[in-house]
């Protein structure tokens, strides 16, 4: 069973700084890896597929990064609607596994 | 746009069965497969089901395997969620999703809660 495992669970930062967040997998699940941001309310938000692939709409200062078993989101500069839950997806065979996600706030 | 809007939520006794609908607009129903994802209140996502675009393979994970069932209705653009067997574990927000390349899901619904409780 593939277990993504998210750090940190919790990141706190302010508006204009760098946000690194990280999604590490139980074993190596090539380069399938998607990310989502979801707010209060919200149904989640597509923002990276394929590891590093921004969907449509999504500012560029989002990015993703990493392979085999490490991954990583990356948000340059933050801004006030970024301050969100970000959950980390991956498949293996026929299943769909996510991370537990990591809430960034102020 | 795609539109994904589910509905059927709602509180059951534990043991007793529900029925989730999507109704899905804006795109070509046939050619996606898709799937439920639910989550539990104050907890993280968990993939439930998804139905390939033909309808002709369905999986599960083991925590609803035998218990959930998902369908489409392609002449009416909906897919379909049957639970039986609901536990307290089962409450939880259940969104439909559209499958992109079997590897991840872009268009989410907005969600409909089904509460177990007596």
């Amino acid at each position: 069973e593939l277990v993504l495992t998210q750090s940190p669970a919790t990141l706190s930062l302010s508006p204009g700084e760098r946000a690194t967040l990280s999604c590490r997998a139980s074993q190596s699940v090539g380069t399938y890896l998607a990310w989502y941001q979801q707010k209060p309310g919200q149904a989640p938000r597509l923002l990276i597929y394929d590891t590093s692939k921004r969907a449509p709409d999504i500012p560029a200062r989002f990015s993703g990064s990493g392979s085999g078993t490490d991954f990583t989101l990356t948000i340059s500069s933050l801004e006030p609607e970024d301050f969100a839950v970000y959950s980390c997806l991956q498949r293996n065979s026929w299943s769909w596994t996510f991370g537990q996600g990591t809430k960034v706030e102020v | 746009q795609v539109q994904l809007v589910e509905s059927g939520g709602g509180v059951v006794q534990p043991g007793g069965s529900l029925r989730l609908s999507c109704a899905a607009s804006g795109l070509t129903f046939t050619s996606h497969g898709f799937h439920w994802v639910r989550q539990a209140p104050g907890k993280g996502l968990e993939w439930v089901a998804f139905i390939t675009s033909d309808g002709s393979t369905q999986y599960y994970p083991d925590s609803v395997k035998g218990r959930f069932t998902i369908s489409r209705d392609d002449s009416k653009n909906m897919l379909y969620l049957q639970m039986n067997s609901l536990r307290a574990e089962d409450t939880a927000v259940y969104h439909c999703s559209r499958d992109r390349a079997v590897s991840y899901f872009d268009s989410w619904g907005q969600g409909t809660l089904v509460t177990v409780s007596s």
